[in-house]
């Protein structure tokens, strides 16, 4: 069974701060996804890695794959309050018939 | 591109009835749906796959005749919460895929709210 470790499971910060958020595995993915849930919704895709040591920037949000494809981590610069939300990591290797979720970090960025 | 649409979005129903929930590819045929049940700022929780013609393979722990799931076609799968009780209450959310998810994103459905009492 594959497993994916993500913390902080709460991070609760003011706005302006930089904040990281982990996902991490002893397993290979081949690739991962990141989503950002906001309450009363469905999970929007923020961006998907599939290269080991792959970075990716979305505005103020960066990803990072991690060079064996085992972990991930998103890290926000300069945090707002609409960045506040739900964000989910997951991953999916070759011929899976699911993907694998994290626990989730729950972001509430104050004003 | 890449809509679902999952229907309704709450409901509210008295314990011992059934309630049915649609979940709908607009815009692309999935080759494979998936419904979840998540919890107050908790993770989703993978409740069973669904493809098209063929049963659903449920999670361990799910009951499969108490959570029917029927994929009709490449662009609609509904789940039938049936017998609710208050236990049932929770937030349903489905996701279809439209190729392997190795590759290709999850899209997901806006959740259902079900209140049962």
């Amino acid at each position: 069974t594959q497993l994916l470790e993500q913390s902080p499971q709460f991070l609760s910060i003011q706005e302006g701060e930089n904040l990281t958020v982990y996902c991490n595995s002893s397993s290979v993915f081949s690739s991962l996804q990141w989503y950002r849930q906001e309450p009363g919704e469905g999970p929007v895709l923020l961006v998907t890695v599939v290269t080991g040591g792959e970075v990716k920037k979305l505005k103020r949000l960066t990803f990072q794959f991690g060079d064996a494809r085992k972990d991930s981590s998103l890290h926000i610069t300069a945090a707002q309050p609409g960045d506040t939300g739900l964000y989910l990591c997951a991953g999916a290797s070759t011929n899976a018939g699911k993907s694998t979720f994290g626990d989730g970090t729950t972001l509430t960025v104050k004003p | 591109g890449a809509v679902v649409s999952q229907h309704p979005s709450w409901v509210i129903c008295k314990s011992g009835t059934s309630v049915k929930i649609e979940c709908r590819s607009l815009d692309f045929q999935a080759t494979t749906m998936f419904w979840y049940r998540q919890f107050p700022k908790q993770s989703l929780m993978l409740m069973a796959t669904s493809n098209e013609g063929s049963k659903a393979t449920y999670e361990q722990g799910v009951e499969k005749d108490k959570f029917l799931i029927n994929h009709a076609s490449l662009t609609l799968s509904t789940l039938t919460v049936t017998s609710a009780h208050p236990e049932d209450s929770s937030f349903y959310i489905c996701s279809a895929s439209r190729g392997a998810l190795w590759n290709t994103p999850l899209h997901f459905g806006n959740g259902t709210r079900l209140t049962v009492t």
